[in-house]
């Protein structure tokens, strides 16, 4: 069961953009719409960010969109704030009837 | 307040075994599937195990024959037992639900953790 991909890291100055992608395979993100997207700050549990691909969860802000192409689902966060910096982690439901996470991507705002 | 309370965890040699506990509070335990999703300190997160409202395990290989996930819906609480422990099993143990959300494939609500280290 081997993770989904993330970059390390991306960064983004405050009002600007950026996206996270998330890579996996034709067996989990290629295969189904169950993709989440999770925000987590230190010390913190993850909170919920994105479900089902592209459907904002009740607390998320407009600024956060999700999407999918093939085996590749991605994160786009608009308006950069400072509270958006924080570890972000992708997890798709999978074929072996398991929950595959990627290995969480640094957001730091410049 | 839906709220994911843990107990539980604590140090443990390899071979080992140790439990970790989680109750749920506001809202219906016994409708909601319920996971396991480990992180040790600096790394990712990853998924260990969730067990369905009757009560019918599903794992990670990673800890499949060693780990046993269980719950007790009277209690409204789910447990994970954790027998034959690696040093490589220390990490944060979190658990979570889906409240709100269509589909038990995702954790919208989660407890503050329980730290398991398996040390000689």
């Amino acid at each position: 069961q081997s993770a989904l991909t993330q970059p390390a890291s991306v960064s983004g100055s405050l009002g600007q953009s950026v996206t996270i992608s998330c890579t996996g395979s034709g067996s989990d993100i290629g295969a189904f719409d169950f993709v989440a997207w999770y925000q987590q700050h230190p010390g913190e549990p993850p909170r919920i960010v994105v479900y089902d691909v592209t459907t904002r969860y009740m607390w998320t802000s407009e600024r956060f969109s999700g999407a999918k192409s093939g085996n590749t689902a991605s994160l786009t966060i608009s308006g950069l704030q400072d509270e958006d910096e924080a570890d972000y982690y992708c997890s798709s439901y999978s074929r072996t009837s398991t929950i595959l996470f990627g290995g969480g991507t640094r957001l730091n705002i410049l | 307040e839906e709220t994911l309370t843990q107990a539980g965890g604590g140090m443990a040699q390899p071979g080992g075994s140790l439990t970790v506990s989680c109750e749920g509070s506001g809202f219906t335990f016994g409708a909601y599937w319920m996971h396991w999703v480990r992180q040790v300190p600096g790394k990712g997160l990853v998924w260990v195990a969730r067990v369905s409202p009757e009560g019918r395990p599903e794992y990670a290989d990673s800890v499949r024959g060693r780990f046993t996930a269980s719950r007790d819906n009277a209690r409204s609480t789910v447990f994970l037992h954790m027998n034959n422990l690696r040093v490589d099993d220390t990490a944060v143990y979190f658990c979570g639900s889906y409240l709100y959300i269509p589909y038990h494939f995702y954790m919208s609500r989660w407890g503050r953790g329980a730290t398991v280290t398996v040390s000689s």
